[in-house]
């Protein structure tokens, strides 16, 4: 069964500091891994999404992520942090697009930033 | 266009009562999806309508029903409320099951006592 592991329940960075948020996923097929963010009494909004096109994926606010297969990871950076990413970070991961996968979330990175 | 839409947005319940969540989606989505989530566990799926007229078992159905009312609703249940049920749901949609980016509503807060 696929599983996602994001390293760090929380997180803080000075703004303008580098974001880096890890997360590590398990499949035996190559997999459509998901960033999603959620801010505070929000629902959660896509950041972006791999899908085999490209091994690194830019997304939404200047966010972006780098699938590295020998390693099974797909952490998410941000250059530079700004006040307005403090939110709670979910990557999720589904194996494959064959058959009826479902979305298997990880239990979320918190990231606080230090003005 | 509104996206996903739920009501209510928050409840309280006492154990032993029921209650129907609601969910909407306006963008002609075959999927739904209903979730919880608790602190530290991230969103588990509680059920699942892959199309009009089918639904499954997520990871954690128990003390959940659900009804695929017509391809813009589903509804999740709660036929006797139990403490353990205190979460936020949060209802999403998809175009299709596998593979696609699900959208999510803005989330029910549910306390049981």
């Amino acid at each position: 069964a696929q599983s996602v592991t994001q390293l760090g329940s929380h997180v803080s960075v000075s703004e303008g500091a580098l974001v880096l948020l890890r997360c590590n996923y398990s499949s035996s097929v190559p997999p459509y891994l998901f960033w999603y963010v959620q801010y505070p009494n929000q629902g959660l909004q896509l950041l972006l999404k791999y899908t085999s096109a490209a091994t690194l994926v830019k997304g939404i606010n200047g966010f972006e992520a780098e699938f590295k297969k020998s390693e099974t990871s797909f952490h998410l950076t941000k250059p530079s942090a700004h006040m307005s990413d403090a939110a709670e970070y979910f990557c999720a991961v589904i194996p494959s697009n064959f058959g009826n996968e479902k979305l298997t979330f990880g239990t979320g990175t918190r990231l606080t930033i230090i003005p | 266009n509104a996206g996903v839409t739920q009501t209510p947005k928050f409840q309280v319940l006492k154990t032993g009562q029921s209650m129907t969540l609601q969910c909407a989606q306006d963008m002609n989505h075959n999927s739904m999806y209903w979730y919880r989530q608790d602190p530290g566990m991230g969103l588990r799926l509680i059920y699942y309508s892959a199309s009009e007229g089918t639904t499954d078992k997520g990871e954690v159905p128990n003390g959940y029903n659900v009804s695929r009312l017509n391809k813009r609703e589903f509804s999740l249940r709660l036929e006797s409320a139990a403490p353990s049920q205190t979460s936020v749901y949060f209802c999403a949609s998809s175009e299709f099951l596998a593979g696609e980016t699900q959208y999510f509503g803005p989330g029910t807060r549910l306390l049981v006592l």
